[in-house]
C-alpha cells in the first residue's frame, strides 16, 4: 500500500471556483511534507513545505494545511485560474531524505 | 525556469541498449537528486548527491547507475534497457544536504522511451 494516498484522483472545476486537495500518508516518522505543482510535461514546482508544527501555510492562492495528529493535510486552492490546471503532487519526507510520494490530484480548470 | 538543465529532452532507444542523462544543477547547489517518473507509478526517488558522494538511495534498480563529478554535475547511466523503464527522468539540486527544509528545484526533465 501506498503510504502517501491523494484523493481525488482527478477534479474538473469552473474557473473561479476554489477547491481543495486531500493527502492521507502513513509515514513514520514525520519530518516534513511538501506539494508540488506540475504542469504537463515539466518538473515539478515546489509550493509549499511544512513541518511537524506548522498548522497552515500560504503561497499566493495556494493554502497547505497539515495535521499530523490525524497524518493528513490538504492544498486549498482559492479563486482558481486556468493556468491552475496541473498535478498537484504530495510529498512525506521521513527524515534521511526518504521521500514518499503520492501519485498527485490531476486538477483541470474550465472556463 | 528552475536554472536547472538536462540533457538530453528526449531519447527513443532500444531493449537491452544503455544510455546516459545528464543534469547540471543550479550554480552553487550542491545537491543532486534523480527521480523516475513514469504513468502508473508516479514520481520516484532513485538517488540522491552531496558534493559528490551518494547521499540517499530509494527505489534505484541495479542496472541504474549514476555519480556527480567534481564540476557538481551528475550522470545517470541506465543499461540493459527493457520496456518498463519508459518514463521521464527529473534531476533536481537544492543547496545543501536536503536534509533541512530545503526546496529542490527540479528540471525539464528528460523523456525515455524503449522500444
Amino acid at each position: 500500500k501506498n503510504q502517501v494516498e491523494q484523493s481525488p484522483q482527478s477534479l474538473i472545476i469552473l474557473e473561479g471556483k476554489n477547491c481543495t486537495l486531500q493527502c492521507n500518508y502513513t509515514v513514520s516518522p514525520f519530518s516534513n511534507l511538501r506539494w508540488y505543482k506540475q504542469d504537463t510535461g515539466r518538473g515539478p514546482v515546489s509550493l509549499t513545505i511544512m513541518t511537524f508544527s506548522e498548522n497552515t501555510k500560504s503561497n499566493g492562492r495556494y493554502t497547505a494545511t497539515l495535521d499530523a495528529d490525524t497524518k493528513q493535510s490538504s492544498l486549498h486552492i482559492t479563486a482558481s485560474q486556468l493556468s491552475d490546471s496541473a498535478s498537484y503532487i504530495c510529498v512525506v519526507s521521513s527524515g534521511n531524505n526518504r521521500l514518499a510520494f503520492g501519485k498527485g490530484n490531476q486538477v483541470v480548470v474550465i472556463p | 525556469d528552475s536554472g536547472v538543465t538536462q540533457t538530453p529532452k528526449h531519447l527513443i532507444t532500444a531493449t537491452g541498449q544503455r544510455v546516459t542523462l545528464r543534469c547540471s544543477p543550479r550554480s552553487g547547489d550542491l545537491s543532486v537528486y534523480w527521480y523516475q517518473q513514469s504513468l502508473d507509478q508516479g514520481l520516484q526517488f532513485l538517488i540522491q548527491y552531496y558534493n559528490g558522494e551518494e547521499r540517499a538511495k530509494g527505489n534505484i534498480l541495479e542496472r541504474f547507475s549514476a555519480q556527480q563529478f567534481p564540476d557538481l554535475h551528475s550522470e545517470l547511466n541506465l543499461s540493459s534497457l527493457e520496456l518498463g523503464d519508459s518514463a521521464l527522468y527529473f534531476c533536481a539540486s537544492s543547496a545543501r544536504t536536503g536534509a533541512s527544509l530545503e526546496t529542490q528545484y527540479f528540471g525539464p526533465g528528460t523523456r525515455l522511451l524503449v522500444l
